[in-house]
């Protein structure tokens, strides 16, 4: 089955630096590379996701990149700020998020410091 | 849009007993819906994948005579915990896919953390 590493585990950066989370998956058939980020007893939380057929895609201060090639797809954060600061999961899936769950990495405790 | 509700949020229960938690798109009709469970300072480990009007199927090394999955509408799937230890103590997340613009995206419930006794 798919397999997916997320590094790193912990991640402090500085108010207004950025941030960037780097996850690999070990199927070529998946897809569908969505990113999640929650907060401390809440449920996951849609960030962006990127699909098979782009490269890149950007919303804001968020971006997320995908080498197909390589397996990996990565996840940019410019000019942080304190409510940026949560658990951040990547995960991957072969059906483009319709029939098939997704398989998480272990997620980045990305740490904001004022 | 995507609105997924779960019920209950927080269940404490004596070690035997059963306990069935509801998952329901408010604003939406899910063919499939999924199972998680997340140990504390752990990812989400998918359990199973519910589709309406057929038997659920599930991961590998989860035991589906223990958690029971029913999914009998395209709003409401629920998953039953069977004479739950404490070992099941967890947080369950479920999630259902929604077609949007031609594409699916999965919308996560906000989740049941149980505890068992």
């Amino acid at each position: 089955g798919e397999n997916v590493e997320q590094h790193p585990s912990t991640l402090s950066v500085q108010e207004g630096d950025s941030a960037v989370i780097k996850c690999t998956y070990s199927d070529s058939a998946s897809n569908y590379f969505p990113w999640y980020k929650q907060e401390l007893g809440k449920r996951p939380q849609l960030i962006i996701d990127i699909r098979s057929n782009v490269g890149e895609k950007k919303d804001q201060r968020i971006a997320v990149t995908l080498n197909k090639t390589a397996k990996h797809f990565s996840l940019h954060i410019t000019e942080t700020q304190p409510e940026d600061s949560a658990v951040y999961f990547c995960a991957a899936s072969k059906s483009g998020g319709g029939a098939d769950g997704l398989t998480f990495g272990k997620g980045t405790h990305l740490i904001i410091q004022p | 849009g995507a609105v997924v509700s779960q019920h209950p949020s927080r269940v404490i229960c004596k070690s035997g007993t059963s306990v069935k938690i509801e998952c329901r798109s408010l604003d939406f009709q899910a063919t499939t819906m999924f199972w998680y469970r997340q140990f504390p300072k752990q990812s989400l480990m998918l359990m199973a994948t519910s589709n309406e009007g057929s038997k659920a199927t599930y991961e590998q090394g989860v035991e589906k005579d223990k958690f029971l999955i029913n999914h009998a509408s395209l709003t409401l799937s629920t998953l039953t915990v069977t004479s739950a230890h404490p070992e099941d103590s967890s947080f369950y997340i479920c999630s259902a896919s929604v077609r949007q613009r031609g594409t699916d995206t999965q919308y996560f419930g906000p989740g049941t953390r149980l505890t068992v006794l």
